[in-house]
């Protein structure tokens, strides 16, 4: 059955460390999706990446990057020099394609970072 | 642009009231949903509408009704709520692609309490 799994609950950090946040995944489907979303205290839900399980290249936006690897079932998320805008509840996501019309993602519990000054 | 927007921001209500929670998108999308967010958990899937049809209803109870009067809009109305309904409930959009590439973007939520 799919499943994700974000083992980190809460990580705290002082301003400018780096943080990985980890995500690990369960699906039988070869073609997937993930994707990371982060909720400030404000609640909107922010969509910052979507991968699909053909693409294995690490990417860069900024002081963010993520690290997929189907070799480990991971798709961490890596933020560089933390900021206190950071401080967010940081969701991973699935998406199987075997799912047809069925839009649902399976979400991870979060990861809760706060960045302190 | 990835707006969507949700009125109201927050809202208090009587389990005896019925109130209506707004969704709006101009971005071209004919994929809508609502979802349901508890305090520090993963938002949970109530519906989904692809091209204003009622796609997917995850067994939610009769006192929620959504309703999808256009292409941009996406409503819920509520009715006889109890105080565990009391939530962030969550609209977001996406375009409906074939697959499951399609992205969903969130509103900023109505934050509802039920006395």
């Amino acid at each position: 059955a799919q499943k994700v799994t974000q083992a980190q609950t809460e990580i705290s950090v002082v301003e400018k460390e780096d943080v990985t946040l980890d995500c690990v995944y369960e699906t039988r489907d070869t073609t997937y999706y993930l994707f990371w979303y982060k909720q400030p205290p404000s609640g909107e839900l922010v969509f910052l990446i979507r991968r699909n399980s053909f693409d294995e290249q690490n990417e860069i936006s900024g002081r963010y990057s993520w690290n997929f690897q189907k070799s480990t079932s991971s798709f961490n998320f890596t933020i560089t020099a933390s900021q206190v805008v950071d401080s967010a509840v940081y969701f991973c996501a699935l998406r199987e394609t075997n799912a047809g019309n069925n839009r649902k993602l399976i979400w991870g519990l979060g990861t809760s970072l706060a960045v302190n000054p | 642009d990835t707006e969507v927007t949700q009125t109201p921001k927050h809202l208090v209500m009587g389990m005896t009231n019925k109130k209506s929670l707004k969704c709006e998108q101009h971005m071209g999308h004919r994929a809508m949903y609502w979802y349901k967010q508890k305090a520090k958990k993963p938002p949970e899937l109530m519906f989904v509408y692809s091209y204003e049809k009622l796609s997917i209803n995850e067994s939610v109870p009769s006192r929620f009704s959504p309703e999808c009067p256009n292409s941009s809009l996406l409503n819920l109305h509520l009715h006889a709520l109890q105080p565990e309904d009391s939530a962030l409930y969550l609209c977001a959009s996406s375009r409906p692609t074939s697959g499951s590439t399609d992205t969903q973007y969130f509103g900023p939520g109505t934050r509802l309490t039920v006395l």
